[in-house]
């Protein structure tokens, strides 16, 4: 067990809709990750966080979007989903905000189904 | 585009056999190299964390070297054991890129008892 949590587990839904997944990072971890995996897709680094600001942004599409509130837990919110939307999505956390030097301890994942 | 690979993608050994795959990176701007194991319906869990050229670093029977230069690090599990089956992932990130770690696909390993 890694420390950080995510809910929901799984979560089917229909194109179209929006949904928010969410993240509780490690105690004491100021900064937040998130990763999306796609079948045959390695994983792909969307958007970090750090103590509530935006860090980093990555391959992360102008439909979805993420915060991370002054508890530290972040929420990833992806609309207008597509069929191709659905993938594994892991948030991760790490104590500092230098993604390159800090390991990273990732959560059980959100498996997102979109039909 | 920058790009990770990682070989073989899958490698079956007997329990006891040493075994080592490898990733390859652009070695340019390089700042750091990341190895992560994923074992089935688990989440990633990290393993190392490189930065200069020629580290080497151990945890019990697994380790790794990086080789900056050249862009390529290697993962060597000496002895392997059922319980290391599971997908080794690395992934890079270049100086100046803020925290976007580049992952490869992986390397499945299964041990075979």
């Amino acid at each position: 067990d890694s420390g950080v949590t995510q809910t929901p587990k799984h979560l089917i839904t229909a194109t179209g809709q929006r949904v928010t997944l969410r993240c509780s990072p490690r105690s004491g971890d100021l900064s937040v990750y998130w990763y999306q995996q796609s079948l045959d897709q390695g994983l792909q680094f969307l958007i970090q966080y750090y103590n509530g600001e935006e860090r980093a942004k990555g391959n992360i599409l102008e439909r979805f979007s993420a915060q991370q509130f002054p508890d530290l837990h972040s929420e990833l919110n992806l609309s207008s989903l597509e069929l191709g939307d659905s993938a594994l999505y892991f948030c991760a956390s790490s104590q500092e905000g230098e993604a390159a030097i800090n390991e990273q301890f990732f959560g059980p994942g959100t498996r997102l189904t979109v039909l | 585009i920058l790009n990770v690979e990682q070989s073989p993608q899958s490698l079956h050994v007997q329990e006891g056999d040493s075994t080592n795959f490898t990733c390859s990176f652009p070695s340019s701007n390089f700042y750091a190299l990341h190895w992560y194991r994923w074992e089935t319906a688990k989440s990633p869990e990290a393993l190392f964390v490189m930065t200069l050229n020629g580290d080497e670093k151990k945890k019990g029977r697994i380790s790794a070297t990086l080789n900056t230069k050249e862009g390529y690090s290697y993962l060597y599990i000496k002895g392997s054991q059922p319980e290391d089956s599971a997908t080794y992932l690395c992934a890079f990130i270049t100086r100046g890129s803020q925290g976007n770690l580049i992952f490869g696909k992986g390397t499945k390993l299964s041990v075979k008892p």
